[in-house]
């Protein structure tokens, strides 16, 4: 069955410290690979996604990702983390024949000014 | 733009009636809606996948007759909660994809449901 793991519940960074989330992901074919972030009381927002190509992947908000085969591995970066950067970070793996999303437990991100 | 908009974006009532929540996708046509349900600090966990004028899909142990599923349109998706329960107190997010490239799904801001 399809898994998405997130190894981290919380991190803390400082402002302005780079950043990165762990995402492992358990498909069978290639997957498709997102992030999302979601402020608190809101819905998703796309940050970036994989389909093929460019392991390194650019998002919004300065946010990117490489994706890594061989570790089932899809880790999302940012070189400085702004304080409005603090949310709830959910990777996700489009399944079901392309047409269902399923998510990983979500990584906590607060950043301390 | 794809904009998902929910309404309510939040809602409280009492035991054992009815709530309605609606999705709409105000700019694009939305081929296929999807209904997830969140618990406070958990992830999302897909509830049913809707294509308009056909029955919803429902995941596994999801009840079908306590969550009805209504997608009468290509731009409109309704939850429905019949006979609440404090127990199905959550946040509910809808998403509606494109019928184009890999079908990417553009979420809602969520709805807010407390049951007293």
């Amino acid at each position: 069955a399809q898994s998405v793991t997130q190894p981290d519940i919380h991190i803390t960074v400082s402002e302005g410290a780079s950043l990165e989330l762990r995402c492992n992901y358990s498909y069978g074919a290639t997957p498709y690979l997102f992030w999302y972030v979601q402020s608190p009381g809101q819905g998703l927002q796309l940050l970036l996604k994989y389909f093929s190509g460019d392991t390194l992947v650019q998002g919004i908000k300065g946010f990117e990702a490489e994706f890594k085969r061989s570790q089932s591995s899809f880790k999302l970066r940012k070189p400085s983390v702004h304080w409005s950067d603090a949310a709830e970070y959910f990777c996700a793996v489009l399944t079901g024949g392309g047409n269902k999303l399923t998510f990983g437990t979500g990584t906590q991100l607060k950043v301390e000014l | 733009g794809a904009v998902v908009s929910q309404h309510p974006s939040w809602v409280i009532c009492k035991s054992g009636t009815s709530v309605k929540i609606e999705c709409r996708s105000l700019d694009f046509q939305a081929t296929t809606m999807f209904w997830y349900r969140q618990f406070p600090k958990q992830s999302l966990m897909l509830m049913a996948t809707s294509n308009e004028g056909s029955k919803a899909t429902y995941e596994q142990g999801v009840e079908k007759d306590k969550f009805l599923i209504n997608h009468a349109s290509l731009t409109l998706s309704t939850l429905t909660v019949t006979s609440a329960h404090p127990e199905d107190s959550s946040f509910y997010i809808c998403s509606a994809s494109k019928p184009t490239g890999y079908n990417e799904q553009f979420f809602g801001p969520g709805t807010r449901l407390t049951v007293l």
